[in-house]
């Protein structure tokens, strides 16, 4: 039972490329979540699903897309990457009855 | 939307007792959870309060009062691997998301 699994775990880009993060869960959750972490910041809520083919903005959405295609992925993209953008960035998953968020191991981004 | 304050960092010794607090203030409140977060580690969940009161978990306790917007993590018999980020959330009156403080750094020193 490997939970909440991202993919890269890390990875160093150029200003103006793109990628795509990848989040699976295998514990059949609802709801899935991007956030990322910057020092000093605590972790902010970028965009989130409750239930496949949905998505939501949170409090930092803007220069990220999402794509909820399947109830066990939840994709992070960054069409044009900006050095702003350099974070760590986790993903987690929850049941829709209020049970704790599971956090997979974070993607740590740097753009240069 | 939700404003939530804790201290930046706390120190504390091998075995002692330490209190991290936590206020808040929402516009919906559904649940307050705590997380602990090693250096270079994803968050791990340590207690959820909905009610007000005590709630208790081995060495760990954690403490409402919705009317005040307070919540505290009460840590016990401290050891060196509690050194770590400890993080208050809010959970929005929907159920669907958390919003996080911006932590509390513990250092345990021998």
């Amino acid at each position: 039972n490997a939970g909440v699994t991202q993919t890269p775990k890390f990875r160093v880009l150029k200003t103006g490329q793109s990628m795509t993060l990848l989040c699976a869960q295998d514990m059949n959750h609802e709801y899935m979540y991007w956030y990322r972490q910057d020092p000093g910041m605590g972790l902010r809520l970028i965009h989130y699903s409750v239930g496949e083919g949905t998505t939501a903005k949170g409090e930092v959405p803007d220069g990220y897309n999402v794509s909820r295609l399947k109830k066990q992925n939840f994709l992070l993209g960054l069409e044009s990457a900006a050095p702003s953008q350099t974070s760590v960035y986790f993903c987690a998953s929850q049941t829709p009855d209020g049970q704790p968020q599971h956090f997979g191991d974070g993607t740590r981004l740097s753009i240069l | 939307g939700q404003n939530i304050d804790q201290p930046t960092e706390m120190t504390a010794t091998e075995g002692a007792i330490v209190q991290i607090n936590c206020t808040y203030q929402t516009s919906g409140f559904n649940g307050l959870f705590w997380y602990q977060q090693h250096a270079g580690e994803a968050p791990t969940f340590l207690s959820y309060n909905v009610l007000d009161g005590l709630e208790e978990k081995g060495r760990f306790s954690s403490f409402l009062s919705r009317s005040k917007g307070y919540s505290y993590l009460l840590l016990k018999e401290l050891q060196m691997k509690d050194s770590a980020s400890y993080l208050c959330a809010v959970r929005d009156s929907g159920y669907s998301t958390l919003t996080f403080g911006k932590g509390t750094m513990l250092l345990v020193s021998p």
